[in-house]
């Protein structure tokens, strides 16, 4: 059993529209974090959160450690969005990550 | 800096063959972390090195595997002898810290075995 669900498993969009993106895990962790996954491979780090809120320009994180929760929110998406994303959380004490399957999103103009 | 370097960026072998894959890490980074990618189950580690020395190789799939880390700036994995069910997309990672500040990945290397 995968230990991190993210939902939706696809999303499609239209540009402009707000974009949510949710992730549930069953451990206890230490931190969180989102991954973005562009179509030619490579892959960026955009949040590490343990509580609350974190924003970088059109993306929102947030964290409820209570509810094992975390969402991404984009904000006026764009095509340029369009990505595969990925939560992944740490835990243990050696702080490994589990990662989820992702959620791939298309942000149609 | 630029960032976690991996070579090579793709690589196509027979099953059978050895395979050496390689890492630099960002200079000052203490964590290196070794990932492999399939469709089937996404993301897994495979193992992670603290100031060169390995710490959980739990990830690794079998002994055909395995990993050095000889000084803090290159790393390999290497796959001996390779079959097809090796193909996927092995990223290279590190960090500063425990709390993985500043963790960056590499390009990746994509991996067919035929």
């Amino acid at each position: 059993k995968n230990e991190v669900e993210q939902s939706p498993q696809n999303l499609t969009a239209q540009e402009g529209e707000f974009i949510t993106i949710n992730c549930s895990y069953s451990v206890g962790i230490s931190a969180l974090h989102w991954l973005q996954q562009h179509p030619g491979g490579g892959i960026v780090s955009l949040f590490m959160l343990s509580s609350g809120k974190k924003k970088h320009g059109r993306l929102i994180a947030t964290i409820n450690i209570q509810e094992k929760h975390s969402s991404l929110h984009i904000t006026a998406s764009h095509p340029r969005d369009s990505a595969v994303y990925i939560c992944a959380v740490r835990w243990g004490s050696q702080g490994n990550l589990i990662f989820g399957k992702g959620t791939k999103l298309s942000v149609k103009p | 800096d630029a960032g976690v370097i991996q070579s090579p960026r793709h690589e196509v072998t027979e099953m059978g063959q050895e395979v050496t894959l390689r890492c630099k890490p960002i200079s000052g980074h203490d964590y290196l972390f070794w990932y492999r990618q399939t469709m089937m189950r996404g993301l897994e580690l495979l193992i992670y090195f603290n100031n060169n020395v390995p710490i959980d190789d739990s990830g690794m799939p079998e002994d055909r595997f395995s990993a050095k880390m000889p000084n803090a700036s290159f790393s390999t994995l290497k796959i001996q002898p390779s079959e097809p069910r090796d193909s996927a997309v092995y990223f290279c990672a590190s960090s500063l810290g425990r709390y993985y500040y500043g963790y960056t990945f590499g390009s990746g290397t994509r991996l067919t075995v035929v």
